[in-house]
């Protein structure tokens, strides 16, 4: 089974911090992904990755970076955390960007 | 353009059946359904390859219409384990991107 691990399930932060969420793949997947989900706001894809050292903006990367240097970890890095950035995150991977998700059990973030 | 869904969110009683939609304004090539339970990651259900391929996994089937640029799931006999958001998700064409469509949520009642 395709394990991704999210380095925290809960994060306080403050407004101002730089904030790395940290994702893990065991799988040697291609393709890596960030979501923030809201309410109601279903999955919006912020950034993603199909190769080390290769990334690609989403729906909704403003405020947001993300690193990939090595093909298992995909980080997302909050530069300036805004209360209007408190949200569920999801990392997720694909063996192929064509071929189906597996999420982590996400990081719920709350910036005061 | 992300994929929208319909409906928005439905109530079932244990035993009856639902229909959930996923249409598309672009090709889709292929379409893939995920179900995520409240507090939880989605998780991934099926997957559809061809047009009008049909796929089942215990009493949950869904269809694939190339033409139409529609996918359906259908839930039969729904149980209370089935109850959560269930989303259409698929790769757009000459990309490296994914989308999801809007979501469906559902709540079976017993």
């Amino acid at each position: 089974d395709v394990k991704v691990t999210q380095s925290s399930r809960y994060l306080v932060k403050r407004t101002g911090e730089k904030v790395f969420l940290e994702c893990v793949q065991d799988m040697d997947h291609e393709n890596m992904f960030w979501y923030r989900q809201d309410p109601g706001l279903g999955l919006r894809l912020i950034y993603f990755s199909y190769d080390v050292k290769m990334k690609e903006k989403g729906d909704i990367p403003e405020g947001y970076s993300v690193s990939r240097e090595k093909k298992e970890r995909f980080s997302l890095i909050l530069e300036s955390a805004s209360t209007n950035q408190t949200s569920m995150y999801l990392c997720a991977s694909s063996r192929q960007y064509n071929q189906p998700q597996h999420f982590g059990d996400g990081t719920r973030l709350s910036i005061l | 353009q992300q994929p929208v869904q319909s409906p928005q969110a439905v109530i079932l009683r244990e035993g009856e059946d639902a229909v959930i939609n996923c249409s598309s304004s672009k090709a889709l090539y292929s379409v893939h359904w995920y179900r995520q339970k409240h507090g939880e990651a989605p998780v991934f259900l099926m997957i559809l390859l061809k047009g009008g391929e049909q796929k089942g996994h215990e009493k949950i089937s869904a269809s694939f219409n190339e033409k139409k640029q529609q996918s359906s799931l259908y839930l039969t006999a729904s149980q209370l384990s089935y109850s959560g958001t269930y989303f259409c998700g698929t790769p757009t064409s000459g990309t490296y991107k994914y989308i999801f469509g809007t979501g469906t949520r559902l709540k079976v009642l017993a």
